[in-house]
Order: structure tokens, then C-alpha cells, then sequence
């Protein structure tokens, strides 16, 4: 069955550096998110992308972070000068066509900021 | 008041007990409602999907949408101990756009 992946599934970094984290959503799948998990809270929507641009974004996509598509498997979200509250799951979704709201998940990048 | 509340439990039934798990929102606005269910420190696995109101059943889950009230329900008959879990309702206005996340309850099915 097809699958959303993410890399690396575990990544440390000091505060103030540039993270990217990466995912190849399902391939025949045209929308593409990026949520986050802070240990013991919700799930947060931080972006959605089609067509080659950002959708929707929430109040916590700031201009901290960034999302690209470089190719036509991969699907990126960089995080520029890390702080100590961007230590969180950060889940990659992707779902088929408009009209069928099905997000599939991939397994989630943890991301610990020191 | 928040978007989605959803008890966070802990909620612990024997096995083949029926659990009955639930969420409740404010914006009217809301036609697509899933539940996932989430092992601990993994992603998020899809199990239900409902559009608008009304029933679905797939195998021992039931998903029920009651617009009316703006009430969410998840059954599950013949509860097994690798139901154990936390799921997480979530629901959007549109497709293709965010969905907004309950906390989740956590379910332990001792056996």
C-alpha cells in the first residue's frame, strides 16, 4: 500500500541553525501538509501546497519557515534560525484530488532543538 | 471556546468491551470528520472518513456525524488490546484545506 515517508525520522540541532526536513508524499497525490506535534498537545496545521504554491498557512507559519517541492517526488519544509519551541513531531500529509478530504501521514520527523 | 474538544481520558475497557469515543465543535462550518488513531510517537493512521452527516461502518468501527449537534462519535465492538491507542478526531470546511485536530483520547484494552 502506498505510503507517505519522511527523513530523517529523528533530527538534533542547535538553536539559531537551519533545519530540513524532508518527505515524498503519495505519488499520485496533489496536496501536500506539513503538521506539527509538541509533546502532549494537539496536532497543529502549519501549511498546505498545491500546484507548485502555499495554499494555506496558519498564524504559526511564519517567515521562519519555508516549503518547497524541489522535484516531483520530494516535498520540504525548512526552518530557518531553530528555537528551543520548535522541538516537536512534524508530520508530513498528503491526500488525492479536491473533493476527496482524505489526509494520509507519514510516520513524522522528531525534531529536538538544544 | 476551542474548535474541537475531545476528552483526553485515559479510557481503559477490557477486551471485547464497545468503546464509544467522542468529539464535539463549534464551526458550523465543518463537512469532512476523520478519526486517526496514533501509536505512541508515530504518525497518524486514518481509520474513518465521513463527509457531512450520518453513518459508516467499516469492520468493528462505526463512525457516527451529527451535524445537529455538532457531536462526532467512534465505536468500536469487540475491543482487542492492539486497539490501544490514541485517537484523534479531525475535521475540515473544505477539502484540500487544514484540518483542525481534537487532542485525542487514550484507549487501553487490557486483555
Amino acid at each position: 500500500e502506498p505510503e507517505v515517508t519522511q527523513t530523517p525520522s529523528h533530527q538534533v540541532t542547535q538553536m539559531g541553525q537551519e533545519v530540513i526536513l524532508r518527505c515524498v508524499p503519495i505519488s499520485n497525490h496533489l496536496y501536500f501538509y506539513w503538521y506539527r506535534q509538541i509533546l502532549g498537545q494537539k496536532v497543529e496545521f502549519l501549511v498546505s501546497f498545491y500546484n507548485n504554491e502555499i495554499s494555506e498557512k496558519s498564524e504559526i507559519f511564519d517567515d521562519q519557515f519555508s516549503v518547497e517541492r524541489p522535484d516531483g517526488s520530494n516535498f520540504t519544509l525548512k526552518i530557518r534560525s531553530t528555537k528551543l519551541e520548535d522541538s516537536a513531531m512534524y508530520f508530513c500529509a498528503s491526500s488525492e484530488t479536491s473533493g476527496r478530504e482524505t489526509q494520509y501521514f507519514g510516520p513524522g520527523t522528531r525534531l529536538l532543538v538544544l | 471556546q476551542k474548535e474541537v474538544e475531545q476528552d483526553p481520558g485515559p479510557l481503559s475497557v477490557p477486551e471485547g468491551a464497545i468503546v464509544s469515543l467522542n468529539c464535539t465543535y463549534s464551526n458550523s462550518a465543518f463537512q469532512y470528520f476523520m478519526w486517526y488513531r496514533q501509536y505512541s510517537r508515530k504518525g497518524p493512521e486514518l481509520l474513518m472518513y465521513t463527509y457531512s452527516s450520518g453513518n459508516k461502518e467499516d469492520g468493528r468501527f462505526t463512525a457516527q456525524v451529527d451535524k445537529s449537534s455538532k457531536y462526532i462519535s467512534l465505536f468500536i465492538r469487540d475491543s482487542q488490546p492492539s486497539d490501544s491507542a490514541t485517537y484523534l478526531c479531525a475535521m475540515s470546511g473544505q477539502a484540500g484545506t487544514a484540518l483542525i485536530f481534537g487532542k485525542g483520547t487514550t484507549l487501553s484494552v487490557s486483555s
